[in-house]
């Protein structure tokens, strides 16, 4: 069984279009999270839910908006595109926060063209 | 959280010990070490964390020496799957909300037949 799964694995798109990413953890976890990885394999967070309140929104453009619809779902909508979205997006989840070992997804790797 | 410091790169012999160095001078008394690791396009692995004491678990063993400031991840024997990207981490562990990993350049390591 997966443990955190994220759909699509690939994503390739126009620049200027809206996209979402999918993403689902069957740990029981109560803390999600997204993270960018870029062309330049740098890993940073970008939003993290506790119980499906958003308590970390790190500097993000208004476009990106993370939706958690319960506590085993972090969505990750993109609207407009650009060519700087390029990267692999990763969720993870954890059991609360602190030192909670997170747990990562496979990543998706979005493609804007 | 403290910075940490991580060669680039690093070569190892299959069936030797890989030893991966972190300087973490600035950590202060309540910050736990963790170590993740990022294999080729995969989503980041949990390998062992620790906050004074050494630790030793099915993966690895964490050395952090007595003053705080640095620490070694020892993979005792290591394979051809142990070739990755890992990541030395230093952050606190209090809050019971989630925190994010805060993921520097990391070591390359190279394990070799």
């Amino acid at each position: 069984d997966t443990a955190v799964s994220q759909t699509p694995k690939y994503l390739v798109t126009q620049m200027g279009n809206d996209k979402s990413i999918k993403c689902e953890q069957n740990l029981g976890h109560d803390t999600m999270y997204w993270y960018k990885q870029d062309s330049k394999k740098f890993l940073k967070i970008m939003f993290s839910y506790n119980n499906k309140e958003l308590i970390i929104n790190e500097t993000v453009p208004n476009r990106f908006s993370p939706k958690s619809p319960d506590k085993a779902h972090l969505n990750l909508h993109i609207n407009s595109l650009e060519l700087g979205d390029s990267a692999v997006y990763f969720c993870a989840s954890s059991q609360g926060g602190g030192g909670a070992e997170q747990f990562f997804g496979p990543g998706t790797r979005l493609t804007v063209l | 959280d403290a910075k940490t410091t991580q060669p680039p790169s690093m070569d190892c012999a299959e069936g030797r010990a890989a030893n991966l160095p972190c300087n973490h001078s600035t950590i202060s008394g309540n910050e736990y070490v963790y170590w993740y690791r990022q294999i080729h396009s995969q989503g980041p692995q949990y390998i062992i964390h620790g906050l004074k004491n050494n630790e030793t678990n099915e993966m690895a063993s964490l050395i952090i020496t007595e003053d705080r400031k640095s620490s070694t991840l020892i993979l005792p024997h290591a394979t051809l799957r142990d070739t990755a990207v890992y990541y030395c981490i230093v952050r606190f562990t209090h809050s019971n909300s989630g925190y994010a990993l805060n993921f520097g350049k990391g070591t390359s390591l190279l394990v070799t037949p």
